[in-house]
């Protein structure tokens, strides 16, 4: 099977845009859940989205937001950008959600100026 | 809650010697352990997980962890390094929502 595939790998953006990432998870996974890592504050859970619906919520401002497809593709929104915005964004999907394992892939590498 | 400790932010070693990464962990309930690797510019990658079936769990890439729960420990070994091996290594336990609550990780060099 394919792995999870996030685009796109990187992008660059100036304070106050907004940006979207997009996350294809393993074919047959139903769960995508975001990260955010930065070198201050390491891995960092933002949320979870299972059958559209978004099932667990990290300690993130609600300028991230994220929805999922019904073919459970799934999108994370940013709007108002801020420097500290500025990280590596990995996505990981799962059969059936945080309890099982997950599988990330290779992430998209967001700076913003 | 839940939580992890890497012991040392960066580890040395040379090519063919023993690999020790050190993590401890915090539960208050029985955990579920992992240890994932991450290679330049790209995601992580698991490299094992405990799950209370056995408390010696073997990884792939020749990497295995011992579950040690009188001293709250998950540390990650590998009998002879290889160049290859030089990445960040992650040690995490699921929390009580299931979410991965992921340790400040390690980073390997190797030396030939």
């Amino acid at each position: 099977k394919a792995g999870v595939t996030q685009t796109p790998r990187y992008l660059i953006k100036t304070r106050g845009q907004q940006v979207t990432l997009s996350c294809s998870p393993i074919s047959g996974h139903r769960s995508v859940s975001w990260y955010q890592q930065t070198p201050g504050q390491g891995l960092q859970f933002l949320f979870e989205y299972f059958s559209e619906t978004q099932r667990n919520k990290g300690n993130f401002p609600g300028r991230f937001s994220g929805r999922q497809f019904s073919n459970s593709r799934s999108e994370m929104n940013v709007s108002t950008l801020e420097l500290g915005d500025s990280a590596l964004y990995l996505c990981a999907s799962s059969e059936t959600g945080l309890a099982d394992t997950q599988y990330f892939g290779p992430g998209t590498r967001l700076t913003v100026l | 809650a839940q939580s992890v400790t890497q012991l040392g932010s960066h580890v040395s070693v040379s090519e063919g010697a023993l690999v020790l990464l050190r993590c401890n962990y915090s539960s208050s309930v029985p955990p579920y352990l992992f240890w994932y690797v991450q290679y330049p510019n790209q995601g992580l990658q698991l490299l094992l997980k405990y799950t209370s079936a056995a408390t010696l769990v073997k990884g792939i890439n020749g990497f295995e962890a011992e579950f040690k729960k009188s001293e709250t420990s998950f540390h990650l070994t590998k009998p002879s390094a290889h160049m290859s091996d030089a990445a960040e290594y992650f040690c995490a336990v699921r929390g009580h929502t299931d979410k991965l609550i992921f340790g400040t990780g390690t980073r390997l060099q190797v030396f030939p």
